[in-house]
């Protein structure tokens, strides 16, 4: 696609529900990126991949989350019991190879646990 | 860890120049960038600096690097109100793949 895709825009859950995220990056892209961005807060880092492998799951917050990659294209971040502290707005980039000069974000999906 | 800090907020009169600073904390960063949010918008790349350099100029931006100090600056010069957004601080290096670390974001109020 012309940029990276996220779906849903929002996503509105009850607390001890699982939610799947997922990324569309622009093709041929090979490196993509799960950050997250809490209400005031500055980007975290989650997970990154390379191709279908991720050389760095250090960001992710704990067992509830995990990540994968199918056919070095679209990913899905799953959070599994989601918890209030999960609600954020989930930013998903994409980069050419794995050389960020520029990563390309996607509008990111809300995440709202009531 | 590795770690990116940036002031949270900087408010400047249209017209003068805005300077925003960042300082990180990893020595092995290749590429410093900036990005900018505008409200309701993604991240989008504004310029970005090779560690290798001290200086980048594009247009009303300069970006400016003291490598000793892990310092990073973005002067935009005539700031209008169109300039109003959050500004993100961002390194990036090669550690077992590469990996970019963001700092908390400064928001840049332009008063009329």
């Amino acid at each position: 696609g012309a940029g990276v895709s996220q779906s849903p825009s929002n996503k509105v859950t009850e607390k001890g529900k699982d939610v799947e995220l997922r990324c569309d990056p622009i093709s041929g892209h090979t490196a993509l990126y799960w950050y997250r961005q809490s209400l005031g807060q500055g980007l975290e880092f989650l997970i990154y991949f390379q191709g279908n492998s991720a050389p760095d799951k250090s960001g992710l917050p704990s067992d509830r989350f995990s990540a994968e990659r199918t056919g070095g294209s679209v990913s899905t971040l799953t959070i599994q019991r989601t918890q209030q502290e999960d609600s954020a707005v989930y930013l998903c980039a994409s980069s050419l190879l794995s050389r960020n000069t520029e990563a390309f974000f996607g509008q990111g999906t809300r995440l709202t646990v009531v | 860890g590795e770690d990116v800090e940036q002031s949270l907020f900087l408010s400047v009169r249209e017209g003068d120049s805005s300077v925003i600073n960042c300082t990180y904390t990893d020595s092995s960063s290749t590429y410093l960038y900036w990005y900018k949010q505008e409200p309701g918008a993604g991240l989008q790349l504004l310029t970005y600096i090779f560690s290798n350099m001290d200086m980048k100029q594009d247009q009303r931006l300069t970006v400016l690097l003291n490598k000793k100090d892990k310092h990073l600056s973005l002067r935009i010069a005539d700031t209008q109100t169109g300039d109003s957004a959050i500004y993100f601080c961002a390194g990036g290096s090669y550690t077992g793949g590469f990996k970019t670390i963001f700092g908390a974001g400064t928001r840049l109020f332009v008063k009329a």
